[in-house]
């Protein structure tokens, strides 16, 4: 049971260019989330999911979008990469609306 | 908009103390969450309370969440070099997806 897997684990990107950060999970959880974290600031949602079809804008959603056309998968797409976007991402998921599972995190920088 | 004020940001202590983390806010939270989370991996949860004054034991550590549901503490006795870790607090939105509203974090050491 592999839980929530993201790839890559580390990247560098340009301004301006674009990526994709990919999240996995294996346990059939209907709700997914991307969050991002940044150095005393905690964790902020960036775009969640209710499941396979449906999602909607968290606390940051600006500069990002997403997709869920399976349950297992939820992709966080960057389309013109900013300085500002340099964080650590998590992707999260869960069976029901309190418990969440972390990937272990991509970490994006933008140089 | 809610916020979770945790403290301290910091906090060194020797293998064998107890310590006590805050969780604070002027929002009351349909539940509260705390996960630790260590170097290079994403955040674990260890707990969820959702009952005003409600407490959970996990092993050595004693979570409490206020009765007024706007604040919450973490207990560690006899702290342990394992318990290392950035302690983060999230409290629920009590929306359909109960979007988690995260605290800043304790960053721990334990010292041997």
């Amino acid at each position: 049971n592999a839980g929530v897997t993201q790839t890559p684990k580390f990247r560098i990107l340009k301004i301006g260019q674009s990526m994709t950060l990919q999240c996995t999970q294996d346990m059939n959880h209907n709700y997914m989330y991307w969050y991002r974290q940044d150095p005393g600031m905690g964790l902020k949602l960036i775009y969640y999911s209710v499941g396979a079809g449906i999602t909607d804008k968290g606390e940051v959603p600006n500069g990002y979008n997403v997709s869920r056309s399976t349950t297992e998968d939820f992709p966080l797409r960057l389309e013109l990469a900013a300085p500002s976007q340099t964080s650590v991402y998590f992707c999260a998921s869960s069976r029901t609306r309190q418990p969440q599972h972390f990937g272990d995190g991509t970490r994006l920088s933008i140089l | 908009t809610q916020l979770l004020e945790q403290s301290p940001q910091f906090l060194s202590i020797q293998e064998g103390e107890n310590l006590t983390v805050y969780c604070n806010s002027s929002s009351v939270f349909s539940s509260l969450q705390w996960y630790r989370q260590e170097p290079g991996e994403g955040p674990v949860l260890l707990v969820t309370v959702v009952t005003g004054g409600e407490v959970k034991k996990l092993k050595r550590l004693t979570f409490q969440f206020g009765d007024a549901r706007k604040d919450s503490s973490l207990h560690i006795t006899a702290a342990q070099p394992g318990d290392t870790g950035l302690y983060l607090c999230a409290g629920g939105d009590g929306g359909a997806t109960n979007k988690l509203i995260f605290g800043t974090g304790t960053l721990l050491a334990v010292q041997p």
